[in-house]
């Protein structure tokens, strides 16, 4: 049973649009991540945190931010949506230690951009 | 650069076993992970090996060769459920995680 939460799991908008992906979790993980995928290619990592108040940028550059004010909570938000956007954002947490490979996903954030 | 590889797609009979390889170029190497990604839903964590040697879980092994670059994921008994997408991840130097693309397994009655 999964123990983090994404919403919208869909959302279709327009071009220039703000939006705000949302990530929970109940697992007390000090790491969360956010990564981008498409139909059968790779995970690509957008934005991590290594606890309160730390985020880094990843390697694929998506023009968004991200937000670590509480431990559960990790937010993702495009500024101006673009249809270069549309993609399945996917949200993890994991632990420490020799668990921090060990991610534990939501269920994805289907996002379209017309 | 890094890199991951591993087969686009195998198909494979119900019952019987299936072995996907994975081989790896990264800036340093902090262990090897295998995940399970059902169509549609995100990925599961199924194995970690650190260490040379072959894991052991159920219907599942993952084995590793650090010398050699190289891991494979063992699934016997073939059950249509683990018709899925296989993805091989490595953490480098900076305990990020690496990704291959993934291998999509068919599983045939």
């Amino acid at each position: 049973e999964a123990d983090i939460y994404q919403t919208p799991r869909y959302l279709v908008i327009g071009t220039g649009k703000k939006i705000t992906l949302e990530c929970s979790q109940t697992m007390g993980h000090d790491k969360m991540y956010w990564y981008q995928q498409d139909p059968g290619m790779e995970l690509h990592l957008i934005h991590y945190s290594y606890g309160v108040n730390s985020t880094e940028k990843g390697d694929l550059s998506s023009e968004s931010t991200v937000s670590r004010i509480r431990t559960e909570h990790f937010p993702l938000t495009l500024e101006s949506a673009r249809p270069s956007h549309t993609s399945q954002y996917l949200c993890a947490s994991s632990e420490g230690g020799r668990h921090t490979g060990e991610l534990f996903f939501g269920e994805g954030s289907r996002l379209t951009v017309l | 650069g890094q890199n991951i590889d591993q087969p686009t797609e195998m198909t494979a009979t119900e019952g019987a076993i299936v072995q996907i390889n994975c081989t790896y170029q990264t800036s340093g190497f902090n262990g090897l992970f295998w995940y399970q990604q059902h169509a549609g839903e995100a990925p599961t964590f199924l194995s970690y090996n650190v260490l040379d040697g072959l894991e052991e879980k159920g219907r599942f092994s993952s084995f590793l060769s650090r010398s050699k670059g190289y891991s494979y994921l063992l699934l016997k008994e073939l059950q249509m459920k683990d018709s899925a997408s296989y993805l091989c991840a490595v953490m480098d130097s900076n305990y990020q995680l690496i990704w291959g693309a993934g291998t999509k397994l068919i599983i045939k009655p």
